[in-house]
């Protein structure tokens, strides 16, 4: 059974920089079948897609978010990460981890989200 | 303010059948597969539905999603209490180059 688990601290203080870890179990992702991704709700409202990792270490990420987020694997520990720099109140989010299918069929893109982590809330304060 | 639009309520008898809708445009919903998600309040998200029609293993068939030009919908017949939870859409988008999400439908079984 796959499992995907959140851990980081839960309080940062504005300015500073917020640091999640994904720890898969399961599947590996040096398999190299699957994306790796991270995707935040802010309390009370939808879901917003922040980027996603392969595990040969290229990784895209959502524009609005580009600048600030690093996203990075460790094949050896089965895990990835997520780095966001700069954090506001704005940033203050259940911040969850998934693993994602991306590719095409029959000629059009595909992607889904089909195993996610419980969620790791993450508020913004000094 | 998401590029997918979903009615942020819908409301049925046990035993009906609801849909929800979920439109995009030609950018994302025109030109990508479509997938749904349920989520219950304090868990997190499920798939329920992906390639716009597909059930992965362990979803009832109640379950059903279907695509048109820039729409798509996903249905559930036989509502059941347990039916009641969030249901968001989620797609590519390719003049945002980012994975989008509908704001998310509260089904309500009555």
């Amino acid at each position: 059974q796959v499992q995907l688990q959140e851990s980081g601290p839960g309080l940062v203080k504005p300015s500073q920089t917020l640091s999640l870890t994904c720890t898969v179990s399961g599947d590996s992702i040096s398999r190299g079948t699957y994306y790796w991704s991270w995707i935040r709700q802010h309390p009370g409202k939808g879901l917003e897609w922040i980027g996603y990792i392969y595990y040969r270490g290229n990784s895209y990420s959502n524009p609005s978010l580009k600048s600030r987020v690093i996203i990075s694997v460790d094949t050896s520990k089965n895990q990835f990460s997520l780095k966001l720099s700069s954090v506001t109140a704005a940033d203050t989010a259940l911040y969850y981890c998934a693993r994602s299918t991306r590719g095409y069929v029959s000629g059009w893109p595909s992607n889904y989200y089909d195993y996610w982590g419980q969620g790791s809330l993450v508020t913004v304060s000094s | 303010q998401s590029v997918l639009t979903q009615p942020p309520s819908v409301s049925a008898a046990p035993g009906q059948k609801v849909t929800i809708s979920c439109s995009g445009s030609s950018s994302n919903i025109g030109n990508n597969y479509v997938s749904w998600y349920q989520q219950f309040p304090g868990t997190a998200p499920k798939l329920l539905i992906y390639d716009n029609d597909k059930r992965p293993s362990g979803i009832p068939d109640r379950f059903s999603g279907s695509k048109s030009g820039t729409s798509a919908t996903l249905g559930i017949t036989g509502l059941q209490t347990g039916d009641e939870a969030d249901y968001y859409c989620a797609t590519w988008d390719s003049s945002l180059s980012a994975d989008v999400f509908g704001g998310g439908t509260k089904l309500t079984v009555l």
